[in-house]
Parts: structure tokens; sequence; C-alpha cells
């Protein structure tokens, strides 16, 4: 079934730790995201992609980095984790930037 | 003030029941807007895409836009226990540098059998 994958679906972090997320589609679609979701605040935009090869800061790039090395993968990064960190983490993809997007079933991280 | 504000909820009803999510909005340049459904622990669905201002319908969901009054609505028809989610609405303008969407932060809906 065609989508995408994110990679782990749960993980318990120590604090100062490198974690990279991963997000695979197979829909070939130009652009991909990064969201965190957390109570009350709703999904808010990390960082994103309009094609392969580049990227963009959203509205809470601060600790995360991104790379989009081709269409079907887009990692997410935080280098040293902190416990703010805590949140559920979805990719997304849509055919084109300001089009509907497909998402994942989410990271649900902890640090400590 | 947040751009997109949504009635958390959670909103609780009989089966059957005719069911009425909102969100309003402050920024007159969101041009696309879209409902999502989210069960626990799972990524948001989309539902419902609309461009225009006026009523779009899908079986039991219409989606309803008033761009004059920066509003949305989603209306479940004869709702059922598996409508039972959060729902999100969502929206985008074409601003350069402005290449994601916009969320609510989600309303709780119950649907009682």
């Amino acid at each position: 079934i065609a989508g995408i994958t994110q990679a782990p679906t749960s993980q318990i972090l120590a604090a100062g730790r490198r974690m990279t997320l991963r997000c695979t589609q197979d829909m070939r679609h130009n652009a991909m995201y990064w969201y965190r979701q957390d109570l009350g605040l709703g999904l808010r935009l990390i960082h994103y992609s309009n094609t392969a090869g580049t990227t963009g800061k959203g509205e809470v790039p601060d600790g995360y980095s991104v790379s989009r090395a081709n269409t079907d993968d887009f990692p997410l990064t935080l280098a040293s984790a902190v416990p703010s960190q805590t949140s559920v983490y979805f990719c997304a993809s849509s055919e084109v930037s300001n089009q509907p997007q497909h998402f994942g079933d989410g990271t649900r991280l902890s640090i400590l | 003030q947040k751009e997109v504000e949504q009635d958390p909820g959670p909103l609780s009803v009989p089966e059957g029941a005719i069911v009425s999510l909102n969100c309003t909005y402050s920024n007159s340049a969101f041009q696309y807007f879209m409902w999502y459904r989210q069960y626990s622990r799972k990524g948001p669905e989309l539902l419902m895409y609309t461009y225009s201002s006026g009523n779009k319908e899908d079986g039991r969901f219409t989606a309803q836009v008033d761009k004059s009054s920066k509003y949305i609505s989603l209306f479940i028809r004869d709702s059922q226990p598996s409508d039972s989610a959060t729902y999100l609405c969502a929206m985008t303008h074409p601003l350069t540098g402005r290449r994601a969407l916009t969320f609510g932060s989600g309303t709780r809906l119950q649907v009682q059998p």
C-alpha cells in the first residue's frame, strides 16, 4: 500500500543523545514535511522540503536538522536531545507544496 | 492570537446526530481549506479539501467555507461511533515561504452508541 513509513514508532532517549527519525514515501511526491504535535498546540511545522536537494525552516526549527538527498527520504535529526523535544513527530508529503498533505503514523519520542 | 482557532471539545453526541465542527481564522490570505480526521495513535487522514466559498459534499461529510466571515465548518450527517476521532482543520496560502499547512489544534468528537 502506497504511503509514508516512519521509524521508529516510539523511542525513549536520554537527554544529550543524538537521534534520527526516518521517513520514507513511495508516492513520488515532491514536497515533504516534518511536524511535531503537542497537546493544546496542534501540529507545528519543523522543517520542509519542496523538492529533493532543498530544505526550509518551519515554525519551530531550533534543535532539529533535515536533509533531502533524494525524493523518497526525509530524515529528521535531533543533534542533542532535550526534554522539551518530547513530542509526537509526524512526517507528511504532498505532490507539490500548498497541496493536501498525506501523513505517516508518527514517532512518539520521549526525552528523559 | 493563533491564526486558526478551533474549539478543543470534547464534543459528545448520540449516534445518528448531525455534528457541526468549526474553525475561525484571522489571515484573509488563506485560500485552500482542509479537514483531517485523526484517530488515536494514528496520523491525520485527509477528509475534505476545498478552495472556494460554499459547500462541498462527500457522502456523509459536507465542508462549508465562508471567506467573508473567515469561518469554515465540517458537518457530519448520521454520525457513527466510528466517527469518534479528533478533527483538525487546516489551511494554506500561496505567499512565498509559507509552504505548509496551518492547523487548528483539533476538536475531539465522541459519538455514543
